[in-house]
């Protein structure tokens, strides 16, 4: 079936260093992916987004990477700051509806 | 500020007590959305409604309602809460037409346990 589903359930960096977020999708008429940040108590706030026609995109800090051949999508962000702590989710824009992962818990260590 | 509110944050209840999850949003989208998230199962859609007077299922409608009389309002109705409704409910809202992109703004969250 259909699934938007996240390599690794926890991640732990040091401070400074650059963190990837991996995400994989079954979905190959998907034709529009969004990465969302959450922090405890909040909620999901919207990162970066990047469509079935880019590979890359890249904002602050942030990079979108986009393989549709495997269906993968992944998060980099450069420089990973105590205040990047969070969950992390990918989604799936299928005709407006999302389709959201599980989400991988980012730890930055000081 | 634009902003999406939820009122109650956190709600304790009892088994059939009927409850209303209040959301508002101050930046005149046409779109908004229930999602529930649960470990283990991420945001799941409950409802959603493109515009005033019109609400459609989402993925996980059984046991809810809601209602869009005024564009700003959506709330969310549990006429008769069971167990399996304890979840942190959030909700959304989003300008439709924004270039095909995602300008979701998502609400702080409702705790909700039911005993």
């Amino acid at each position: 079936g259909e699934s938007v589903g996240l390599h690794l359930p926890t991640l732990s960096v040091q401070e400074g260093d650059n963190s990837i977020i991996n995400c994989a999708y079954s979905n190959s008429a998907s034709d529009y992916f969004i990465w969302y940040k959450q922090e405890s108590g909040k909620g999901p706030q919207f990162i970066i987004d990047i469509r079935s026609n880019m590979d890359k995109r890249q904002g602050q800090r942030v990079t979108v990477l986009l393989n549709k051949t495997v269906k993968h999508l992944s998060l980099q962000i450069a420089a990973t700051q105590p205040g990047d702590s969070a969950v992390y989710f990918c989604a799936e824009n299928q005709g407006g509806k999302l389709i959201f992962g599980q989400g991988t818990e980012l730890s930055v260590k000081p | 500020e634009a902003q999406v509110t939820q009122n109650p944050r956190y709600l304790i209840t009892v088994t059939g007590k009927k409850l209303t999850v209040t959301c508002s949003q101050n930046m005149n989208h046409e779109y908004m959305s229930w999602y529930r998230q649960d470990p283990g199962l991420g945001l799941r859609q409950i409802y959603y409604s493109m515009n005033v007077e019109v609400t459609d299922k989402g993925d996980v409608p059984e046991g809810y309602k809601v209602s869009r009389k005024e564009k700003r309002n959506f709330p969310l109705i549990l006429e008769s809460p069971s167990p399996n409704q304890t979840s942190l409910y959030f909700c959304a809202s989003r300008l439709l037409g924004a270039g095909g992109r995602d300008t979701q703004y998502f609400g702080p969250g409702t705790r909700l346990t039911v005993l």
